[in-house]
């Protein structure tokens, strides 16, 4: 059975602050990686990942998978109020597989 | 362009009625389609896929059913609701392509 942990489950930083979120995996048939933010409805797109060590970057986040070791991180650098979310990781495999997600609060 | 509509956007029923939540694809055919249910710290459940019309593929045993009548068109049901179904309801679409998942706005269920 495909198994995505993400951690930590909850976090409350300030604003300004970088954070780091995490996520590994337990993956048959491994496609590829994919981060989400869930706001108050469904959840958006960020990133998508398939080759390990090449980062991907927009704006103040980035990700960037570990192949090897079976994560991934997203960073969140100069952390604003607006971050404040849910971020999902989800695996790509025979099937699409979701972690509980880390629920970020940012304070101003 | 290629959108993806779910409705309604918050449901409250009563225990034991019957549920109805569509979801529909626009600007693609002969999408992948999923239902996901999201409870309180649980993570986004796969419920039910679809390759194809009338193709319905069922991940967990459950009170819910789903239909696909029309190629953009998935359904989820249930003859009568009970408490333990209350959540977020998410209709997703596969790019395919390793492109990734959009998902719709969702519906939040809550059966009394």
């Amino acid at each position: 059975e495909d198994k995505v942990v993400q951690s930590p489950l909850s976090l409350v930083v300030h604003e300004g602050d970088t954070v780091t979120l995490n996520c590994s995996y337990e993956v048959t048939n491994f496609r590829s990686l994919l981060w989400y933010k869930q706001e108050k409805k469904a959840p958006t797109f960020l990133f998508m990942l398939t080759s390990s060590g090449i980062e991907k970057k927009s704006g103040r986040l980035s990700s960037i998978l570990d192949k090897k070791e079976l994560s991934s991180i997203l960073n969140i650098t100069a952390t604003q109020t607006g971050d404040s979310a849910i971020y999902l990781c989800a695996v790509v495999g025979d099937g699409l597989t979701f972690g509980k997600g880390t629920h970020l609060i940012i304070q101003p | 362009s290629q959108t993806i509509h779910q409705w309604p956007a918050t449901l409250v029923q009563p225990v034991g009625s019957p549920l109805s939540l569509e979801c529909t694809v626009e600007g693609t055919s002969n999408p992948n389609l999923y239902w996901y249910r999201q409870a309180a710290g649980r993570g986004l459940q796969l419920l039910f896929y679809s390759v194809g019309i009338g193709q319905i593929s069922s991940e967990v045993p459950q009170n819910l059913s789903a239909s696909r009548p029309q190629d953009r068109q998935f359904i989820l049901s249930s003859k009568k609701l009970l408490l333990s179904d209350s959540g977020f309801y998410l209709c997703a679409w596969d790019h395919g392509q390793g492109i990734g998942y959009t998902f719709g706005s969702g519906t939040r269920l809550t059966v009394v």
